[in-house]
């Protein structure tokens, strides 16, 4: 069975502190990746994607993420974190087979960031 | 200004009644889907459309279904037979099943059974 494993339920930071979210699935053919955000009382948005290619990946405000096949992982990282980064992240999958091209999320991670 | 609409935000049901909750999308995407966030559970896919007057089910459809009558439009029934409807919907559209493409998601209900 296929699943997306987010480890950290919930982060607390201070601002400007580094900040690598973990993110794991379980699959060992083609994936698509993405991280997605929800910002308190808005909509889910896409942080950053990985289909190919360079396996280091920037989104937008200062995200990155680096797809280690290997270890099956598309951590999220930020070197420094802010007060607005506040938020419910979630990593997602897509597992490229025949006939199904759902999106497959982990239970999402929790951050605050302190002041 | 273009995106996806769901109404109401908030939704009180009592338990045994059916309850429908609407998704509007002017993005002119062909795929629609619903999915349902639960805490400390992520999102689980309930039912998902391709193109109109055609949908599937997802992981979770069981006490749930759907229609797609026009391209904009694909609303969720929670029927009775949902064992724990209490949840926050979600609706998201891409521009098709293809894939590469990014799901692009509402505002969400939040549905309360009381």
């Amino acid at each position: 069975a296929q699943s997306v494993s987010q480890h950290n339920h919930h982060v607390i930071l201070s601002e400007a502190a580094s900040l690598e979210l973990g993110c794991n699935y379980s699959y060992g053919g083609t994936v698509n990746l993405f991280w997605y955000v929800q910002y308190p009382g808005q909509h889910l948005q896409l942080l950053l994607k990985y289909f190919s290619g360079d396996p280091l990946v920037k989104g937008i405000k200062g995200f990155e993420a680096e797809f280690i096949k290997s270890k099956f992982s598309f951590n999220l990282r930020k070197p420094s974190v802010q007060w607005s980064d506040t938020a419910e992240y979630f990593c997602a999958v897509i597992l490229l087979r025949t006939g199904a091209n759902n999106l497959f999320f982990g239970t999402g991670t929790r951050l605050t960031v302190i002041p | 200004d273009g995106g996806i609409t769901q109404s109401p935000k908030y939704l009180f049901r009592k338990e045994g009644q059916n309850v429908t909750l609407s998704c509007e999308q002017n993005l002119n995407h062909d795929a629609m889907y619903w999915y349902r966030q639960d805490p400390g559970q992520g999102l689980r896919l309930i039912y998902y459309s391709q193109i109109v007057n055609d949908f599937q089910k997802g992981d979770i459809a069981e006490g749930y279904s759907v229609s797609r009558e026009k391209k904009e439009s694909f609303p969720l029934t929670v029927t009775s037979a949902q064992k724990n409807p209490t949840a926050f919907y979600l609706c998201a559209s891409s521009i098709n099943r293809g894939l590469h493409n990014e799901q692009f998601f509402g505002p969400g209900t939040r549905l309360t059974v009381l």
